[in-house]
């Protein structure tokens, strides 16, 4: 079966930088791109970016611009994706996905970054 | 990019329907047939209800439909129950390209 399974909990501090994973499975890795979403506590949805698990080329929002990067270890079905220069307005849950550009039907069971000094 | 517009909370009794309004510009839910609905309960990771405006994933209940007209998306639910109450998230691809959400809605089964 499908699954994305997500790295652990994470607490940084202010102008840390962190790596979260999420290793897919179950699936074509190269079939579908992965997706990184946030969400703040008791907020809405955030898209951060996409990473097309077959070529490595990204897309992020304009709000992570700079601060954020993307990336894919195929051989073991890994992306990564991994943000700079923490603030506290990044502690957040951050979920992977599964997906086309447009939708994605998979998530994985996200994981907390706490900002922190 | 701004998040698509939601109204932040909807309610309905069991078994009426509900609709649920997203509402961006002609650079993202009115330029492409890319819009999808997400239901989160609680706790939960999102899960895909709707895709490209109105295609609903295998297993999905046919009481959740999906529509567009112009710069609005609309989300459907007929013959509400108890378990749909839980948070709907709209998004579309926009012309950037990139992805946007909704700021999301609240549904009450009363």
């Amino acid at each position: 079966q499908v699954q994305l399974v997500q790295s652990g909990a994470e607490v940084k501090t202010p102008g840390a930088s962190v790596r979260v994973s999420c290793k897919a499975s179950g699936y074509p890795f190269h079939n579908f791109h992965i997706h990184w979403v946030r969400q703040a506590p008791g907020q809405g949805l955030e898209w951060i970016g996409i990473i097309n698990t077959l070529s490595a080329s990204t897309k992020n929002a304009q709000n992570f611009q700079g601060r954020v990067s993307l990336t894919r270890d195929t051989s073991t079905t890994t992306v990564y994706m991994e943000l700079s220069n923490l603030r506290s307005d990044d502690t957040a849950l951050y979920y992977c996905a599964r997906g086309t550009w447009y939708s994605d039907d998979y998530w994985g069971q996200g994981t907390l970054l706490t900002v922190s000094s | 990019q701004s998040a698509l517009a939601q109204p932040a909370s909807v309610s309905g009794s069991p078994g009426q329907s509900i609709t649920i309004s997203c509402t961006g510009t002609s650079s993202d839910v009115g330029g492409y047939n890319y819009v999808s609905w997400y239901q989160q309960h609680p706790g939960k990771a999102p899960k895909l209800i709707i895709y490209d405006v109105f295609y609903r994933p295998s297993g999905v209940s046919n009481r959740f439909s999906g529509s567009k007209s112009g710069n609005t998306a609309s989300l459907t639910i007929s013959g509400l129950q108890a378990e749909d109450e839980a948070d709907y998230y709209c998004s579309s691809y926009t012309s950037r390209p990139t992805v946007v959400f909704g700021g999301g809605t609240k549904l009450t089964v009363l």
